[in-house]
């Protein structure tokens, strides 16, 4: 069975400081995707990252970073020089082989940044 | 803006109550997706079409029910209401049946029932 556990459950900063939201996965499958979503306190759910098995690299958004460890099983996202606009709670997600695998979610991590 | 538009917003109703969301997709996109996010669960997944036919099914309840239109719009149907179905049910949409594309998210309805 795929599992996703997100051990942080609150988290909370203050502006300008860096945070790393962890994300630990759990999968059987060879090929699978892994994602991250920001539901910010408006409700919604925006797409951040999605990120494949085989495709080690870390990436860098803007103020935004993931770093992906197949070795550990885990997809960890840093949030460079917070800011209150990030304040939201991060959702990290998995699939499994491309079909019909829905997206398992881990319970989310809310970040709360403080000015 | 996700492009994936859900109607109402809110619902509030009671219990044994049935109703219906709605769900329409991004343009271009032919897969849907319901999600239901309660304090306990979290997001769970329900149900998935492509392209107005079923496609894979999850944690959906015997009492739920849903399907895609020729348009792509999607409903769900929910009967016999409980309190504990009280939730936000969102609806995603993503251009292929497979789930290595990421899923886009509507706004989703509120559904309190008192």
């Amino acid at each position: 069975a795929q599992k996703v556990t997100q051990a942080q459950t609150e988290i909370s900063v203050v502006e300008k400081e860096d945070v790393t939201l962890d994300c630990v996965y759990e999968t059987r499958d060879t090929t699978y995707y892994l994602f991250w979503y920001k539901q910010p306190p408006s409700g919604e759910l925006v797409f951040l990252i999605r990120r494949n098995s085989f495709d080690e690299q870390n990436e860098i958004s803007g103020r935004y970073s993931w770093n992906f460890q197949k070795s550990t099983s885990s997809f960890n996202f840093t949030i460079t020089a917070s800011q209150v606009v990030d304040s939201a709670v991060y959702f990290c997600a998995l699939s499994g082989s491309p079909g019909n695998t829905p997206l398992v979610f881990g319970k989310g991590t809310r970040l709360s940044v403080i000015a | 803006d996700s492009g994936v538009t859900q109607t109402p917003k809110h619902l509030i109703t009671a219990t044994g109550q049935r109703v219906t969301l709605r769900c329409s997709p991004r343009s271009g996109d032919l897969s849907v997706y319901w999600y239901q996010q309660s304090l306990d669960q979290g997001l769970q997944f329900l149900i998935q079409y492509y392209n107005g036919e079923e496609r894979a099914k999850g944690n959906i309840l015997e009492r739920f029910s849903a399907q895609q239109f020729p348009d792509l719009h999607s409903e769900l149907n929910l009967s016999s209401l409980e309190l504990g179905d009280s939730a936000l049910y969102f609806c995603a949409s993503s251009v292929t049946g497979t789930v290595n594309q990421p899923q886009h998210f509507g706004d989703g309805t509120r559904l309190s029932i008192l």
